[in-house]
């Protein structure tokens, strides 16, 4: 098992639409967790840090659920500049664990 | 441009042929890490140093692999006698530590990538 899972998708939504993924983590160990985004062909870039309280930046929302190790990202009003591949991240120690991606296509 | 850079962009080599790839991080970050991502995967942690010290490797990073990181500024990453299962990018991060004692929060930047292909 994958200490990181994520649908790999992909995702097809149009534009407008509010797509939610969802990540699960198994090291109970994982302290901190994280988005990125990575672009075709190109290096994963921080989207947003992970909070249980919950956190949201602009239109993008991210929760975690440590009970559940539970990851989850929204984006609202999506944007065919959000076309890309989402990594759900957990850190523990000092490195950090990706999961696959999902890959979002946002349609016009 | 002051993001981490790597050096060179793409490889292409025969198998059994050794490289080198270089990564400079962003001048005042101590923390560098080495990552290695196959099509449709995320990206897995190879090592890291902090500043020369190299504090951790992955059991990916076979006798074959060498990193250094000799004063603490850029490193390089060496694969020896390289075989097809090698090719993949190689992505180099860099962070600012600043040792508060707790779990460390600092974001990791990524560099662009060194992507290798063994024919």
């Amino acid at each position: 098992r994958k200490e990181v899972e994520q649908d790999p998708g992909p995702f097809n939504v149009p534009e407008g639409a509010t797509v939610a993924f969802n990540c699960t983590y198994s090291n109970s160990a994982s302290q901190s967790f994280f988005w990125y985004r990575q672009d075709c062909r190109k290096e994963p870039k921080l989207l947003m840090s992970v909070y249980s309280s919950g956190n949201e930046d602009g239109r993008f929302t991210a929760q975690l659920n440590r009970a559940s190790q539970y990851i989850s990202l929204l984006i609202r009003d999506s944007k065919l500049s959000d076309s890309a591949t989402y990594l759900c991240v957990a850190r523990t120690g000092e490195k950090l664990t990706f999961g696959t991606g999902t890959r979002l296509t946002i349609i016009p | 441009d002051t993001g981490v850079s790597q050096d060179p962009r793409h490889k292409i080599t025969k198998r059994g042929q050794n490289v080198t790839f270089r990564c400079d991080p962003i001048s005042e970050h101590n923390r560098l890490y080495w990552y290695r991502q196959t099509l449709g995967q995320g990206p897995e942690f190879l090592t890291y140093f902090q500043n020369e010290a190299q504090l951790e490797k992955s059991r990916l990073l076979s006798d074959r692999f060498s990193a250094e990181r000799p004063k603490g500024s850029f490193s390089t990453l060496e694969i020896q006698r390289t075989e097809q299962g090698d090719s993949a990018m190689y992505l180099c991060a860099s962070s600012l530590f600043r040792g508060s004692g707790g779990p460390s929060q600092e974001t990791q930047y990524f560099g662009p990538g060194t992507r290798l292909l063994v024919l």
